[in-house]
């Protein structure tokens, strides 16, 4: 079975400055994706970015960017020039392309991230 | 934009009695899921919905959970016997197909 570990329950960073969320995940699957979802104080589950594992290029989304290394199984979240309105819990999380699994999302345990002014 | 909604947003309910939580996807998607989140913990798989079928299911999805598609446009989760554990906020989503989801604002339920 598939798992997924975000091994920093909380990280903080100053306003304009850069942060680096950490994940890592275990598959015996090639092919699958990978997503960041943010979840804010409302509960929402806002997609911020997402990474097919079939791609080398890392995938980025103006101020969001990943470092996927497949071969060491990690999917890092960038957030540079950080912003207030940042502060959430981050998610990681994985489907399999396997598509008599019904395509469900696995979730790591989150990671709390607070933005000082 | 098109969007997931559920209702109702909060519902308490007391221990025992039965809740039913609604979801409206996004009208051109095929695959539907609920998820469940218990206060401060991680977002959790409890089923997933196509062709008006279960595909999938999890442990905790056991004889108290039940989802239904009544109409072609909502889809159910319903508790039959709701326990305080059942307590958490409830995630519909869909997507168009297995791909990236679209989740709802989510149902907070609290059992007393």
């Amino acid at each position: 079975a598939q798992t997924v570990t975000q091994s920093q329950p909380e990280m903080s960073v100053q306003e304009a400055e850069t942060v680096t969320l950490s994940c890592t995940y275990d598959t015996s699957e090639s092919d699958y994706y990978l997503f960041w979802y943010k979840q804010p104080p409302s509960r929402q589950m806002i997609l911020v970015i997402r990474q097919e594992a079939y791609k080398q290029q890392n995938a980025t989304e103006n101020r969001f960017s990943v470092n996927f290394q497949k071969a060491a199984k990690s999917f890092s979240l960038k957030i540079s020039d950080s912003q207030l309105g940042d502060a959430a819990m981050y998610f990681c999380a994985y489907r399999s392309m396997i598509y008599n699994q019904g395509g469900k999302l696995i979730f790591g345990q989150g990671t709390e991230l607070s933005v000082k002014p | 934009e098109p969007e997931v909604t559920q209702t109702p947003s909060h519902q308490v309910t007391q221990m025992g009695q039965e809740v039913i939580l609604r979801c409206v996807p996004i009208s051109n998607h095929l695959y539907f899921y609920w998820y469940r989140q218990i206060l401060g913990q991680k977002v959790e798989f409890l089923v997933s919905f196509y062709n008006n079928e279960i595909s999938e299911k999890s442990e905790i999805f056991d004889d108290q959970f039940s989802v239904e598609r009544p109409d072609g446009s909502n889809f159910t989760l319903k508790i039959r016997s709701t326990k305080l554990e059942d307590s958490a906020m409830y995630f519909c989503a869909s997507s168009e197909t297995p791909g990236h989801h679209y989740f709802g604002p989510g149902t907070r339920l609290t059992v007393t």
